[in-house]
């Protein structure tokens, strides 16, 4: 189907450990964006990639890295993980004529 | 910097009562503003959008947003609430000077009670 699809969608790891969340999107949009929700703080900007090979920081992007070879994945991955990093991450992505960002459904993340 | 504001974490209304959910922006340039919701355990949908043009905007499931540049806001209504819209209610602004990023404010839960 196409759209915007996130894997995987829940994710129990340990602190120190590396994890990486992937998003997918078969929209061709130029735009991709990373989000961390958090209670109180509504979505919060983590990283975001204006096409293959640029991205640039967002908001919140200590602990975290990106990477964008294809312009359909835009990954995203958590060093070493800590429990402050527990959240729902979700990815996002729009068009370069389109204003609306679609995101996707979310990764649920718990960092013990 | 841009910046928004949802000055109720909760709102409650019993069905078929008006529904307001507000919010308030700050940009430097003339903002792109837009309203999602999230049902539990779901993604973010898009409701509507204001870019430019007329100040009522219409959107999705029956919502619509009024935008007032002298008073920097972009309420959220629905004339007539269903239990059905109970959820949490994103309003984002996007300064387009800038890129393509949307700054949110925190949400706002809406209960609808039968």
């Amino acid at each position: 189907d196409a759209g915007i699809t996130q894997s995987p969608r829940y994710k129990i790891t340990e602190t120190g450990r590396q994890v990486t969340l992937m998003c997918h999107q078969t929209w061709s949009h130029s735009y991709m964006f990373w989000y961390r929700q958090d209670l109180g703080h509504g979505l919060r900007l983590i990283y975001y990639s204006a096409a293959a090979d640029i991205t640039d920081k967002g908001e919140v992007p200590d602990g975290y890295v990106v990477s964008r070879s294809k312009t359909e994945n835009f990954p995203l991955t958590l060093e070493s993980a800590t429990r402050s990093q527990t959240s729902v991450y979700f990815c996002a992505s729009t068009g370069t004529r389109q204003e609306t960002q679609y995101f996707g459904p979310g990764t649920r993340l718990l960092v013990l | 910097a841009q910046s928004v504001a949802q000055p109720e974490d909760q709102v409650n209304v019993a069905e078929g009562n008006p529904l307001t959910v507000k919010c308030t922006y700050s940009v430097s340039g003339n903002p792109y503003l837009f309203w999602y919701v999230q049902y539990p355990n779901r993604g973010l949908q898009f409701l509507l959008k204001y870019i430019t043009g007329d100040n009522l905007v219409k959107g999705s499931y029956g919502f619509e947003a009024e935008f007032n540049k002298s008073q920097t806001s972009f309420h959220l209504k629905k004339p007539s609430a269903l239990v059905s819209d109970s959820a949490l209610y994103f309003c984002a602004v996007r300064d387009p000077l800038y890129d393509y990023k949307l700054s949110f404010g925190a949400g706002t839960t809406v209960t609808v009670r039968a």
